[in-house]
Protein backbone atom coordinates (compact mmCIF):
# COMPACT_ATOMS: atom_id res chain seq x y z
CA UNK A 1 0.00 0.00 0.00
CA UNK A 2 1.30 3.55 -0.66
CA UNK A 3 -0.30 4.40 2.75
CA UNK A 4 -2.31 7.82 3.24
CA UNK A 5 -2.23 9.82 0.33
CA UNK A 6 -2.91 13.64 0.52
CA UNK A 7 -3.89 16.40 -2.13
CA UNK A 8 -2.49 19.19 -2.68
CA UNK A 9 0.65 18.94 -1.05
CA UNK A 10 1.14 22.70 -1.10
CA UNK A 11 -2.13 25.45 -1.43
CA UNK A 12 -2.08 29.18 -1.50
CA UNK A 13 -5.46 30.79 -1.62
CA UNK A 14 -7.14 34.09 -1.08
CA UNK A 15 -9.25 35.09 2.20
CA UNK A 16 -12.58 34.63 1.41
CA UNK A 17 -11.82 31.39 -1.43
CA UNK A 18 -13.21 28.24 -0.96
CA UNK A 19 -10.84 25.03 -0.02
CA UNK A 20 -10.78 21.50 -0.52
CA UNK A 21 -8.14 18.99 0.73
CA UNK A 22 -8.72 14.86 0.20
CA UNK A 23 -7.39 12.25 1.96
CA UNK A 24 -7.31 8.56 0.84
CA UNK A 25 -6.78 6.57 3.90
CA UNK A 26 -4.73 3.16 3.48
CA UNK A 27 -6.58 0.67 2.36
CA UNK A 28 -8.39 -1.53 4.96
CA UNK A 29 -8.45 1.37 7.58
CA UNK A 30 -11.73 1.90 9.29
CA UNK A 31 -11.09 5.01 11.04
CA UNK A 32 -9.89 8.31 9.37
CA UNK A 33 -8.97 11.33 11.45
CA UNK A 34 -7.93 15.14 9.93
CA UNK A 35 -5.34 16.91 12.05
CA UNK A 36 -4.05 20.64 12.13
CA UNK A 37 -0.89 21.45 13.12
CA UNK A 38 -0.09 24.88 13.81
CA UNK A 39 3.74 26.22 15.73
CA UNK A 40 1.21 27.67 18.47
CA UNK A 41 -1.05 24.76 19.32
CA UNK A 42 0.74 21.94 17.83
CA UNK A 43 -0.94 19.10 16.46
CA UNK A 44 -5.19 19.24 16.51
CA UNK A 45 -7.63 16.82 16.22
CA UNK A 46 -10.56 18.46 13.90
CA UNK A 47 -12.65 15.30 13.36
CA UNK A 48 -12.56 11.47 12.59
CA UNK A 49 -14.29 8.99 10.83
CA UNK A 50 -15.31 4.87 11.60
CA UNK A 51 -16.24 2.96 8.93
CA UNK A 52 -17.41 6.43 6.51
CA UNK A 53 -19.83 8.13 9.89
CA UNK A 54 -18.49 11.17 11.36
CA UNK A 55 -17.82 10.44 14.99
CA UNK A 56 -16.16 13.36 17.08
CA UNK A 57 -16.49 16.89 15.58
CA UNK A 58 -15.71 18.46 18.65
CA UNK A 59 -12.41 19.38 17.28
CA UNK A 60 -13.76 21.38 13.94
CA UNK A 61 -12.97 25.22 14.79
CA UNK A 62 -16.33 26.55 13.33
CA UNK A 63 -18.74 26.08 10.83
CA UNK A 64 -16.20 27.00 7.77
CA UNK A 65 -15.09 23.79 8.39
CA UNK A 66 -16.82 20.46 7.27
CA UNK A 67 -15.78 17.28 6.35
CA UNK A 68 -17.33 14.56 4.34
CA UNK A 69 -16.40 10.72 3.86
CA UNK A 70 -18.72 9.30 0.76
CA UNK A 71 -16.45 6.13 0.30
CA UNK A 72 -14.22 4.05 2.53
CA UNK A 73 -11.54 5.03 0.42
CA UNK A 74 -11.81 9.10 0.39
CA UNK A 75 -12.12 11.48 2.12
CA UNK A 76 -12.19 16.08 1.87
CA UNK A 77 -11.99 18.72 4.40
CA UNK A 78 -13.70 22.04 2.80
CA UNK A 79 -12.85 25.44 4.18
CA UNK A 80 -15.20 28.08 3.04
CA UNK A 81 -15.30 30.86 3.00
CA UNK A 82 -11.01 30.50 3.86
CA UNK A 83 -9.54 32.95 6.40
CA UNK A 84 -6.05 34.03 7.14
CA UNK A 85 -5.79 32.15 10.57
CA UNK A 86 -6.97 28.64 9.05
CA UNK A 87 -2.93 28.95 7.23
CA UNK A 88 -1.92 25.79 8.28
CA UNK A 89 -0.53 22.24 7.87
CA UNK A 90 -3.51 19.59 7.52
CA UNK A 91 -2.75 16.10 8.00
CA UNK A 92 -4.62 13.15 7.41
CA UNK A 93 -4.47 9.58 8.89
CA UNK A 94 -5.84 6.18 9.35
CA UNK A 95 -6.19 3.74 11.57
CA UNK A 96 -6.91 -0.48 11.42
CA UNK A 97 -9.64 -0.47 14.51
CA UNK A 98 -9.93 0.85 17.72
CA UNK A 99 -7.65 -1.52 19.58
CA UNK A 100 -4.63 -0.97 17.14
CA UNK A 101 -4.83 3.14 16.91
CA UNK A 102 -1.18 3.25 15.56
CA UNK A 103 -2.36 5.80 13.36
CA UNK A 104 -0.49 6.16 9.73
CA UNK A 105 -0.16 10.05 8.68
CA UNK A 106 -0.83 11.44 5.24
CA UNK A 107 2.62 14.01 4.20
CA UNK A 108 0.05 16.76 4.68
CA UNK A 109 -1.07 20.05 3.00
CA UNK A 110 0.42 22.95 3.60
CA UNK A 111 -2.73 25.39 3.53
CA UNK A 112 -1.50 29.35 2.93
CA UNK A 113 -4.52 32.06 3.26
CA UNK A 114 -3.34 35.16 2.18
CA UNK B 1 -9.66 18.91 26.08
CA UNK B 2 -7.01 16.63 27.48
CA UNK B 3 -3.41 17.70 27.53
CA UNK B 4 0.05 15.96 27.53
CA UNK B 5 2.98 17.86 29.07
CA UNK B 6 5.78 16.77 26.69
CA UNK B 7 9.35 17.95 27.95
CA UNK B 8 11.72 18.31 27.15
CA UNK B 9 10.80 21.64 24.22
CA UNK B 10 13.93 21.10 22.44
CA UNK B 11 17.60 19.29 22.75
CA UNK B 12 20.89 20.12 21.69
CA UNK B 13 22.89 17.11 21.46
CA UNK B 14 26.16 16.29 20.46
CA UNK B 15 26.16 12.87 17.86
CA UNK B 16 27.52 9.94 19.92
CA UNK B 17 24.88 11.04 22.96
CA UNK B 18 21.82 9.29 24.45
CA UNK B 19 18.49 11.24 24.50
CA UNK B 20 15.85 11.06 26.95
CA UNK B 21 11.99 12.75 26.51
CA UNK B 22 9.12 12.15 28.14
CA UNK B 23 5.31 13.13 28.48
CA UNK B 24 3.06 13.26 31.45
CA UNK B 25 -0.95 13.83 31.87
CA UNK B 26 -3.38 13.76 34.53
CA UNK B 27 -5.59 11.32 32.90
CA UNK B 28 -5.21 7.41 32.25
CA UNK B 29 -3.76 6.68 28.66
CA UNK B 30 -4.93 3.10 27.36
CA UNK B 31 -2.10 3.49 24.79
CA UNK B 32 0.85 5.34 24.27
CA UNK B 33 2.48 6.10 20.83
CA UNK B 34 5.71 7.92 20.06
CA UNK B 35 6.24 9.69 16.60
CA UNK B 36 8.75 11.46 14.82
CA UNK B 37 8.52 14.21 12.31
CA UNK B 38 10.93 15.08 9.70
CA UNK B 39 10.40 18.85 8.28
CA UNK B 40 7.87 18.75 5.62
CA UNK B 41 6.82 15.24 6.48
CA UNK B 42 4.16 14.03 8.25
CA UNK B 43 4.61 11.82 12.08
CA UNK B 44 6.01 8.22 11.59
CA UNK B 45 4.87 5.97 14.40
CA UNK B 46 7.97 4.68 16.09
CA UNK B 47 7.34 2.70 18.69
CA UNK B 48 3.64 1.46 20.73
CA UNK B 49 3.03 0.71 23.92
CA UNK B 50 -0.50 -0.80 25.36
CA UNK B 51 0.35 -2.45 28.52
CA UNK B 52 1.22 -0.52 31.63
CA UNK B 53 4.88 -1.36 32.67
CA UNK B 54 5.69 -2.13 29.00
CA UNK B 55 9.29 -1.48 27.67
CA UNK B 56 9.45 -1.76 24.14
CA UNK B 57 12.85 -1.35 21.86
CA UNK B 58 13.07 -0.59 18.06
CA UNK B 59 16.69 -0.51 17.32
CA UNK B 60 18.01 2.07 19.22
CA UNK B 61 15.12 3.37 20.46
CA UNK B 62 13.24 2.06 23.96
CA UNK B 63 10.21 3.82 25.11
CA UNK B 64 8.29 2.68 28.64
CA UNK B 65 4.81 2.49 29.23
CA UNK B 66 4.27 4.25 32.66
CA UNK B 67 3.05 1.75 35.42
CA UNK B 68 0.34 5.20 36.70
CA UNK B 69 -0.48 4.94 32.89
CA UNK B 70 -0.22 8.74 33.11
CA UNK B 71 3.45 9.02 31.66
CA UNK B 72 5.79 7.54 29.09
CA UNK B 73 9.33 8.10 27.69
CA UNK B 74 11.65 7.48 24.72
CA UNK B 75 15.03 6.91 25.07
CA UNK B 76 17.63 7.29 21.94
CA UNK B 77 21.02 5.81 22.56
CA UNK B 78 23.94 6.51 21.06
CA UNK B 79 22.12 9.58 18.57
CA UNK B 80 22.97 9.82 14.83
CA UNK B 81 22.34 12.81 12.88
CA UNK B 82 19.35 11.11 11.34
CA UNK B 83 17.85 11.13 14.49
CA UNK B 84 16.77 14.92 13.86
CA UNK B 85 13.28 15.81 13.63
CA UNK B 86 10.43 16.55 16.33
CA UNK B 87 9.29 13.72 18.56
CA UNK B 88 5.32 13.58 19.46
CA UNK B 89 4.25 11.64 22.13
CA UNK B 90 0.58 10.61 21.74
CA UNK B 91 -2.03 8.85 24.15
CA UNK B 92 -5.27 7.13 23.84
CA UNK B 93 -7.56 7.51 26.43
CA UNK B 94 -9.94 4.47 26.48
CA UNK B 95 -11.43 2.76 23.53
CA UNK B 96 -15.53 3.68 22.32
CA UNK B 97 -16.56 -0.32 23.96
CA UNK B 98 -15.17 0.88 27.06
CA UNK B 99 -17.56 3.84 26.93
CA UNK B 100 -14.52 6.53 25.55
CA UNK B 101 -13.32 7.52 22.32
CA UNK B 102 -10.55 6.03 20.23
CA UNK B 103 -8.98 9.40 19.51
CA UNK B 104 -5.66 10.39 20.18
CA UNK B 105 -4.20 13.44 22.63
CA UNK B 106 -0.80 14.85 20.91
CA UNK B 107 1.75 16.19 22.90
CA UNK B 108 3.86 19.65 21.66
CA UNK B 109 7.23 17.68 20.73
CA UNK B 110 10.85 17.50 21.70
CA UNK B 111 12.57 18.89 18.78
CA UNK B 112 16.06 17.05 18.76
CA UNK B 113 19.19 18.84 17.03
CA UNK B 114 21.97 16.49 16.70
CA UNK B 115 25.61 18.49 16.08
CA UNK B 116 28.07 15.83 14.19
Amino acid sequence: DAGVIQSPRHEVTEMGQEVTLRCKPISGHDYLFWYRQTMMRGLELLIYFNNNVPIDDSGMPEDRFSAKMPNASFSTLKIQPSEPRDSAVYFCASSFNALNTEAFFGQGTRLTVV
Amino acid sequence: GQQLNQSPQSMFIQEGEDVSMNCTSSSIFNTWLWYKQDPGEGPVLLIALYKAGELTSNGRLTAQFGITRKDSFLNISASIPSDVGIYFCAGQLRSRTQGGSEKLVFGKGTKLTVNP
